[in-house]
């Protein structure tokens, strides 16, 4: 069964800064797709990134980017210039054959 | 489109009581699934539907959860009888078929049983 590890339960950054958030996986598959989510106090899940595991390029969405890692499974999401409105939970996600698996997630605080 | 549309957004029963939850996916996705979420166990996923058809339910928690999906733009998540540690935020989320398209969650259904 794939598992999805989020170590980092709890993570803050101040605003403008830099922060990354942890991901690994584990599959036996070859082709798969994996995602990171967030969940603001609204906790409507949003769509943040999402990568192909077959593509070895990083994605990058405006001021989030994450650090593709095939063979040793890691997946970070890299958050840039931090704002007061990236305050969120965020959901590390792996999905094969139409079945989605979530990491627990890591609550990220933004300090002003 | 609306998005996925859950209702009620909040619902509070005694125990024993039934809850029926409900779901309306995008229209056009073929997969849909139900998750519930606590503080304690995180998102789980309970069960989820490829065209209207249940693939896996071995989250679902016990004989007291039953989901149907009788057409492809409505599906339940029933509780029966309801007891205090079935609280929580319940999630339903529908996606195309391919596992390259992300899944889009409703807004949650937030249950309290006293």
């Amino acid at each position: 069964a794939q598992t999805v590890t989020q170590s980092q339960p709890e993570m803050s950054v101040q605003e403008a800064e830099t922060v990354t958030l942890s991901c690994t996986y584990d599959t036996s598959e070859s082709d798969y797709y994996l995602f990171w989510y967030k969940q603001p106090p609204s906790r409507q899940m949003i769509l943040v990134i999402r990568q192909e595991a077959y593509k070895q390029q990083n994605a990058t969405e405006n001021r989030f980017s994450v650090n593709f890692q095939k063979a040793a499974k890691s997946f970070s999401l890299k958050i840039s210039d931090s704002q007061l409105g990236d305050a969120a939970m965020y959901f590390c996600a792996y999905r094969s054959a139409g079945k989605s698996t979530f990491g627990d997630g890591t609550t990220l605080t933004v300090k002003p | 489109d609306a998005g996925v549309i859950q209702s009620p957004r909040h619902e509070v029963t005694e125990m024993g009581q039934e809850v029926t939850l409900r779901c309306k996916p995008i229209s056009g996705h073929d997969y849909l699934f139900w998750y519930r979420q606590t503080m304690m166990r995180g998102l789980e996923l309970l069960i989820y539907f490829n065209n209207n058809v249940p693939i896996d339910d071995s989250g679902m928690p016990e004989d007291r959860f039953s989901a149907k999906m009788p057409n492809a733009s409505f599906s339940t998540l029933k509780i029966q009888p309801s007891e205090p540690r079935d609280s929580a935020v319940y999630f339903c989320a529908s996606s195309y078929t391919s596992s390259s398209y992300e899944q889009y969650f409703g807004p949650g259904t937030r249950l309290t049983v006293t």
